[in-house]
């Protein structure tokens, strides 16, 4: 079974206008961290956004918020306000346990932000 | 501007050749890891080193060498490569290994094996 699922291989989003990128997760661990990555066309992976899952309030950096659903094991990324610059291949990913560097990703979102 | 560069950003090799990917973390970072990220798959840990140890080997064929001469360079010695091993190698460190610490990517290598 997958362990990280982003069920939409693309999205079109209009600027200024805000996008949800999906991402559901699978583990029995209790501690875990989910992270989302913005990986635009020249490769470079960029850390966009972090929530551990012992963090009770929903995780928020500047355009970007993490909307964690622990319950539902769903942590959905929202852009705000669009940019054209935001258009860009975006994954999400899980540590699992504490102790381990072993970052599990998804297969990734392709956003297209367009005017 | 990234902490972390690689190089060369392009290679084209023969299934013969050897040839070593390089990458360099300004970061001041303990940790370093590869990842391997094929068309239309997840990225792929291959290897994770920890103040030059290496911590972690993900099943990774032998024709792929780690070599972590010290905590701010990580190498990636390539021989015998198959085809199936073109990808965009991503290299990649952080703070240290565990904990919540996010990594921070390189550019990546694309690799082509003819």
């Amino acid at each position: 079974a997958q362990k990280i699922t982003q069920t939409q291989p693309g999205m079109f989003v209009q600027e200024k206008e805000a996008v949800t990128l999906d991402c559901t997760y699978d583990t029995s661990d209790q501690s875990y961290g989910l992270f989302w990555y913005k990986q635009p066309s020249s490769g470079e992976m960029i850390f966009l956004i972090y929530q551990g899952s012992y963090d009770e309030q929903n995780a928020t950096e500047g355009r970007y918020s993490l909307n964690f659903q622990k319950a539902r094991k769903s942590a959905n990324l929202v852009i705000s306000a669009s940019q054209l610059g935001d258009s860009a291949m975006y994954f999400c990913a899980m540590r699992e346990g504490h102790n381990t560097d072993k970052l599990i990703f998804g297969t990734g979102t392709r956003l297209q932000v367009f005017p | 501007e990234t902490g972390v560069t690689q190089t060369p950003r392009h290679l084209v090799m023969g299934m013969t050749n050897k040839k070593s990917l390089k990458c360099e973390q300004h970061l001041g970072h303990n940790a370093m890891y590869w990842y391997k990220q094929s068309a239309k798959k997840p990225l792929e840990l291959m290897f994770v080193y920890s103040l030059e140890e290496r911590v972690e080997n993900n099943s990774v064929p032998s024709r792929f060498s780690p070599e972590c001469p010290n905590s701010s360079h990580l190498f990636l010695h390539l021989h015998t490569l198959q085809p199936e091993d073109s990808a965009l190698y991503l290299c990649a460190s952080s703070q240290r290994v565990g904990g919540d610490h996010e990594q921070y990517f390189g550019p990546g290598t694309r690799l082509t094996v003819t």
